[in-house]
């Protein structure tokens, strides 16, 4: 089965940039979604199809996808960017693969 | 204003069964396929089930496979999930989803998630 590698956390100063990848085998081949969720809510999407962002996500978002690794990269992070994030792919034989998340803090 | 609200969540006995629902509203409801995505307490993200716009394509994961069923009904833009031989392991938040495309889109939006409990 197709799997996804998130790393369990990423630190970032508010202000810089943070990077989250999300590691598969070939995942460049793939269109990869990005979710953040905040404590006791429900996920958003923020970039979807590797670097496209729906209506209402600030320009501070964007994705990138190559070979074995997508990146969300979050510009001049804010307080309100600490949440955790996930990456997304649709497998041909699991259907829908979420990677194990990412909790972002903002020092 | 669009959005999707579940409903039917609940506290049950191990062995027991529970149906969740999913109203759809401000959106055309049969032009999306929809899933449910469930949350442990502390864990990640689950994918559980898919069904297309129409309803006549539907998957499961293999931890749901032949325990739950989902369905919809796209006079009423509402999706549910049937859920038969609960375990403790199914404790979580359950969410509906939506979706254009299978296998190339993002769900893009969801609904605020249902809390199910199964304890004895």
């Amino acid at each position: 089965s197709y799997e996804l590698t998130q790393p369990l956390s990423v630190s970032v100063a508010l202000g810089q940039t943070a990077r989250i990848t999300c590691g598969g085998h070939n995942i460049g081949g793939e269109n990869v979604h990005w979710y953040q969720q905040k404590p006791g809510q429900a996920p958003v999407l923020v970039i979807y199809r590797d670097n496209n962002r729906p209506s209402g996500i600030p320009e501070r978002f964007s994705g990138s996808n190559s070979r074995d690794m997508a990146t969300l990269t979050i510009s001049r992070a804010q307080d309100g960017d600490e949440a955790d994030y996930y990456c997304h792919v649709w497998d041909s034989s699991t259907y829908v693969v979420f990677g194990g998340g990412t909790k972002l803090t903002v020092l | 204003q669009v959005q999707l609200a579940e409903s039917g969540g609940g506290l049950v006995k191990p062995g027991g069964s529970l149906r969740l629902s999913c109203a759809g509203s401000g959106f055309s409801f049969s032009d999306y396929f929809m899933t449910w995505i469930r949350q442990a307490p502390g864990k990640g993200l689950e994918w559980l089930s898919y069904i297309s716009s129409s309803g006549t394509t539907i998957y499961y994961a293999d931890s749901v496979k032949g325990r739950f069923t989902v369905s919809r009904d796209n006079n009423k833009n509402s999706l549910n999930l049937q859920m038969n031989s609960l375990r403790v392991e199914d404790t979580a938040v359950y969410f509906c989803a939506r979706g254009e495309s299978a296998f190339i889109d993002a769900f893009d939006m969801w609904g605020q998630g249902t809390v199910v409990t199964v304890s004895s």
